[in-house]
């Protein structure tokens, strides 16, 4: 079946613009992630979605990143007044519930910012 | 707060050596661990996991892991590399709270086969 799809694969964006990058997960997956990949470095956990309800959010990194989810959807990550140590791949992952399961990640969206 | 070190930044090995990728973890209990390979413009995979019993797991494509206690150590293995094993590899960890699920990762280990 399809796996998680993340939309654009790639976005160079202008300094100061937002953006908005997308998430569709497999379906019926009830849990979804968002992680940062920055060049060099491991990835990073931004936000977490169980349904459309976001009960951790401890990885964003500042409140220019926000992010929503539809339902047990796609997710959107809106990132305001870019900067360029936005620069980053952006990761989604979904896992079929709660109680440990594997999470399968999507392709990524990169990010540059000038 | 939980940490995840990959000591070894790059490794290189020839076709058909043995591979060994080490990965130590920080915590005070014993959380889920993970293998992943991240290949060049592809997602990310998983190799292997832990989460209790038997400490030797065996994963896709020749791979196995050792957990060792002891050591808070997960290492990553494999008998006889091949060409297309050229990759990046990061170990992760799950707090084992259900409800905080978040994957925490080392800061990976890049592979360069050579002939």
């Amino acid at each position: 079946g399809a796996g998680v799809s993340q939309s654009p694969s790639n976005k160079v964006t202008e300094k100061g613009k937002d953006v908005e990058l997308r998430c569709d997960p497999i379906s019926g997956h009830t849990a979804l992630y968002w992680y940062r990949q920055r060049l060099g470095q491991g990835l990073e956990f931004l936000i977490y979605f169980q349904g459309n309800s976001a009960p951790d959010k401890s990885g964003l990194p500042s409140d220019r990143f926000s992010a929503e989810r539809t339902g047990e959807s796609v997710s959107t990550l809106t990132i305001q007044r870019t900067q360029q140590e936005d620069s980053a791949v952006y990761l989604c992952a979904s896992s079929p519930r709660t109680g440990y399961n594997e999470q399968f990640f999507g392709p990524g969206t990169r990010l540059t910012v000038l | 707060a939980q940490s995840v070190t990959q000591p070894d930044i790059h490794i290189t090995v020839s076709e058909g050596a043995s591979l060994e990728l080490r990965c130590n973890y920080s915590y005070g209990a014993t959380p889920y661990l993970f293998w992943y390979v991240q290949s060049p413009g592809q997602g990310l995979q998983l190799l292997l996991k832990y989460f209790s019993g038997d400490t030797l797991v065996q994963g896709i494509k020749g791979f196995e892991a050792e957990f060792k206690r002891s050591q808070s150590s997960f290492n990553l293995r494999k008998p006889s590399v091949h060409w297309s094993d050229a990759a990046e590899y990061f170990c992760a960890v799950v707090l084992t709270n259900f409800g905080n699920e978040k994957l925490t990762f080392g800061t990976g280990t890049r592979l360069t086969i050579i002939p």
